[in-house]
């Protein structure tokens, strides 16, 4: 059973424009929630994450979002650059237990 | 500090046939993870060992088992290989157990299943 679901499994944008990637989650335990990043050939890097008592939180160009009543995050690209091209992992943790891992995005941004 | 590295890069192997995977953390990590990632599946969790104890286990057959020395470095095993087990093995290190901290991945283990 996919606790941590990422139903759009691509999505292209334009440079300069705003990525968006959604990732929803069932369990109402999960108290921290981070995005990875994937370039081919290489292990995922982590990118940003942010705690469940917090809605919000950016790093630079990236923003991750959290709706907790909808249990809902979404990662935030602006602007897009070609470099930002990867697949892109949200996963879902709760004190003492493993991360749940979505299925992944796969971003790419044309020049 | 050098990060995860993970030993052999590319393997194949026939059905039927074991083999072992290793991974060695980012020094003063005691935590290590290892995941499963094929496509349409994403990562799937197989097991987090801590201080040489397995801590947390996925939902994964027997023939897959794990185990962690004294100095950190892991290694996972695989049993009577059978063609789904075709993926990139990743590992994982943390400096905690516990699930509230940034895991630091390897670059992964291709194993390719004939």
């Amino acid at each position: 059973d996919q606790q941590v679901k990422q139903n759009s499994p691509s999505l292209s944008v334009q440079e300069g424009r705003i990525s968006i990637l959604n990732c929803d989650y069932t369990n109402s335990m999960f108290d921290y929630f981070l995005w990875y990043k994937k370039y081919p050939a290489e292990g995922p890097t982590f990118l940003i994450s942010i705690s469940s008592i917090k809605d919000k939180n950016e790093d630079g160009r990236f923003t991750v979002f959290l709706n907790k009543s909808a249990k809902h995050l979404s990662l935030h690209i602006v602007p897009s650059q070609p470099g930002d091209s990867a697949v892109y992992f949200c996963a879902a943790s709760f004190t003492g237990n493993q991360f749940y891992f979505g299925t992944g995005t796969s971003l790419t941004v044309i020049p | 500090k050098a990060g995860v590295t993970q030993t052999p890069r590319y393997l194949i192997k026939t059905r039927g046939q074991q083999v072992t995977l290793s991974c060695s953390p980012i020094s003063g990590h005691r935590s290590v993870s290892w995941y499963q990632q094929t496509p349409g599946q994403g990562l799937q969790f197989l097991f987090e060992y801590f201080s040489e104890t397995q801590r947390n286990k996925g939902n994964f057959p027997g023939r897959f088992s794990g185990r962690q020395f004294s100095n950190s470095r892991s290694e996972m095993n695989v049993s009577t290989l059978e063609l789904g087990d075709s993926a990139l093995y990743l590992c994982a290190s943390s400096p905690v157990t516990g699930g509230l901290e940034t895991q630091y991945f390897g670059p992964g283990t291709r194993l390719l299943v004939l």
